[in-house]
């Protein structure tokens, strides 16, 4: 059975810093891993998605790197800033070809 | 392009009663998933369809059950509601079988509240 572990759970950092998220899964038979993000009680809206055989994805300040063998994602946010508060989920996709989530990583970034 | 859409936004239902919760997938997309999601926790899969059958279910009971359509819209269906299944329930859908390609795409959820 997958299972999704995101550390850490909370995470509060000054504006301007670069932050680091972790996720780690633990059955590396994975078609892709995406990356959501949800603000209070919303829905959650797709940041970035890796395949597989891709080792990292960019969207402007975010960059997502995935490392299957060792079941391992980071998102790296640079210069962050007060909008970037909120939830952070990483899924992975799994040979059910469904999405198997973390409990999340809650960031604020303070002004 | 439209989006995800789910109806309705709010609900209160009280317990033991039925709620059927909708879906809108995105325009194309032939995958449609549900997820519950407690408060503070990741979601969690209830069940997928792909062009309109049933293939893959989470760990959940029986009283979920669901329906897709031929325009590739979901129904969601919860029977006998307990004050656990308060939640947000989310729907999502993808170009592909899965979301093994193109990643699935979020609606903005239902939050039902059993009282």
């Amino acid at each position: 059975k997958q299972e999704v572990t995101q550390i850490p759970a909370a995470l509060s950092v000054p504006e301007g810093e670069n932050l680091v998220l972790n996720c780690s899964f633990t059955d590396s038979a994975i078609y892709n891993l995406q990356w959501f993000r949800q603000d209070p009680g919303k829905g959650l809206t797709s940041l970035l998605l890796i395949q597989s055989s891709q080792r990292e994805q960019t969207s402007g300040r975010l960059n997502a790197s995935l490392d299957k063998s060792s079941g391992r994602s980071t998102l790296y946010i640079a210069a962050s800033q007060p909008g970037d508060s909120a939830t952070y989920l990483c899924a992975v996709c799994g040979s059910a070809r469904q999405l198997t989530f973390g409990s999340g990583t809650q960031l604020t970034v303070l002004p | 392009e439209t989006g995800v859409t789910q109806s309705p936004t709010h609900l209160i239902k009280t317990r033991g009663q039925q709620v059927t919760l909708r879906c809108s997938s995105q325009s194309g997309h032939n995958t449609v998933s549900w997820y519950q999601q407690a408060l503070g926790q990741g979601p969690q899969f209830i069940f997928q369809y792909y062009r309109e059958e049933e293939n893959g279910r989470g760990n959940f009971p029986p009283r979920f059950s669901g329906l897709q359509f031929p325009n590739y819209s979901s129904e969601l269906n919860v029977n006998a509601l307990e004050l656990d299944d308060s939640a947000l329930y989310l729907c999502a859908s993808s170009l592909d079988e899965g979301g093994s390609n193109y990643g699935y795409t979020f609606g903005s959820g239902t939050r039902l509240t059993v009282v």
